[in-house]
């Protein structure tokens, strides 16, 4: 089954806006974490909220999370240029496993 | 900050052709990842690798795949005889704790076969 979904798949705005990105998800998790993309780069992780945790915050990110829901938000607040990059959502798939499972991703463009 | 390093960069190679992609995990890391993505697509899970063995690995890791630690820094994944739909972007990744936590990943190599 899918898991790690993000929404929007695709987010274009402009240079000061804020951006928020949603991830949906159906196994239990032990933490969520966020990573970002650069076009044809590896993935490089910005955030993780634990599922004791409710909101999280880092520098202009904010992560927030819903276990109830099964569900977490990222919003890069005053967005520049060089936020400009895929985005997703990861967890580990379940008791015992090992596997950090991705969502398809957002790709954010800021437009200067 | 340490990282984690592949090579190559990029690799062409012919249908049928074997592949080793090379990665050098952060040093002190006790967990090692390949992931792949095709373009455009999710980043996939391949397999895992801890205390020297295969701790998971998902569908696409059939037979043609493999994984070795040779020398207790370089951490290689094999592709014994090359599908054009191998070709994809193929990314190393390592973690240093029993916790699950964050994956350090490398800058990726990307496969091409012709």
């Amino acid at each position: 089954s899918q898991q790690g979904e993000e929404d929007p798949q695709a987010l274009s705005i402009q240079e000061g806006e804020n951006a928020t990105m949603n991830c949906s998800y159906k196994t239990s998790i032990n933490n969520l974490q966020w990573y970002r993309q650069n076009s044809g780069r590896g993935l490089v992780h910005l955030i993780l909220i634990r599922s004791n945790e409710r909101e999280k915050h880092s520098g202009r990110l904010r992560v927030t999370l819903d276990t109830s829901k099964k569900s977490s938000s990222l919003l890069i607040t005053a967005s520049r240029a060089a936020d400009t990059a895929s985005y997703f959502c990861a967890h580990y798939s379940g008791a015992g496993s090992y596997q950090l499972t991705f969502g398809k991703g957002t790709k954010l463009s800021v437009i200067p | 900050e340490p990282e984690v390093t592949q090579t190559p960069s990029h690799q062409v190679t012919q249908m049928g052709q074997e592949v080793i992609l090379r990665c050098v995990p952060i040093s002190n890391h006790l967990y090692f990842y390949w992931y792949r993505q095709i373009l455009g697509q999710k980043v996939e899970f391949l397999v895992s690798f801890y205390n020297n063995e295969i701790s998971e690995k998902s569908e696409i890791f059939d037979d043609q795949f493999s994984v070795e630690r040779p020398d207790g820094s370089n951490f290689t994944l094999k592709i014994r005889s090359t599908k054009l739909e191998d070709s994809a972007m193929y990314f190393c990744a390592s973690r240093d704790r029993v916790g699950l936590e964050k994956l350090f990943f490398g800058s990726g190599t990307q496969l091409s076969v012709l």
